[in-house]
């Protein structure tokens, strides 16, 4: 099956720390999607990577798809609290998106 | 803009007992897929309806079922509650079939607690 495994499954660090979190499958891609699900809201969309090693930047965050189209990573710079949230990985299925089990992050001031 | 939007946020059940959520998505956009997000086994696909068809389905049993309507307003049921349905019942819309790649929004999620 073509799972997406995240990890770590929870980061809390401290505020202005760096973290990066990592999406791996057995399986190449074709895209893959990031988002950011803060508590008591549903999944907001932060990126699409499509070509492998690809990067994009959103302010504070670098997004890298891998050459292999198998592995994603997410790096957060100087984290801030309003980084605090569950971070979830995606890829497109049959009419669908399948999830990543996320990572749960937590800034503290 | 408005966005996605689910009533109620908030509900309480007891097994056995039946529930319909439900979305309106964004305004123009034909498209509602719903999803499940428990913490054991994260956000799984239940299904997806555009212009008022069911276009795919996950792998839920048949006491979850949904319905779309002209408006593109969506709901789902769940019938003979169990207390493992516990969980945020998520919808996204998007302006195409889910299936071909148009952006999904998420709406905040009906929390469903069953006793």
């Amino acid at each position: 099956t073509q799972l997406l495994e995240q990890s770590p499954q929870f980061l809390s660090i401290q505020e202005g720390e760096n973290l990066t979190v990592y999406c791996n499958s057995s399986s190449v891609f074709s895209s893959l999607q990031w988002y950011r699900q803060e508590p008591g809201e549903g999944p907001v969309l932060l990126v699409t990577v499509v070509t492998g090693g690809e990067v994009k930047k959103l302010k504070r965050l670098t997004f890298q798809f891998g050459d292999a189209r198998k592995d994603s990573s997410l790096h957060i710079t100087a984290a801030q609290p309003g980084d605090t949230g569950l971070y979830l990985c995606a890829r497109r299925g049959q009419g669908n998106l399948i999830f990543g089990k996320g990572t749960k992050l937590s800034v503290k001031p | 803009k408005a966005g996605v939007t689910q009533t109620p946020r908030y509900l309480i059940k007891t097994r056995g007992q039946q529930v319909t959520l439900s979305c309106s998505p964004i305004s123009g956009h034909r498209s509602v897929s719903w999803y499940q997000q428990t913490p054991g086994q994260g956000l799984q696909f239940l299904f997806e309806y555009f212009s008022e068809t069911q276009r795919n389905k996950g792998n839920f049993p048949g006491r979850f079922s949904g319905r779309q309507f002209s408006n593109s307003r969506s709901e789902m049921n769940v019938s003979t509650l169990e207390l493992g349905d516990s969980a945020l019942y998520l919808c996204a819309s998007s302006v195409g079939a889910a299936g071909d790649y148009y952006e999904q929004y998420f709406g905040p999620g009906t929390r469903l607690t069953v006793t």
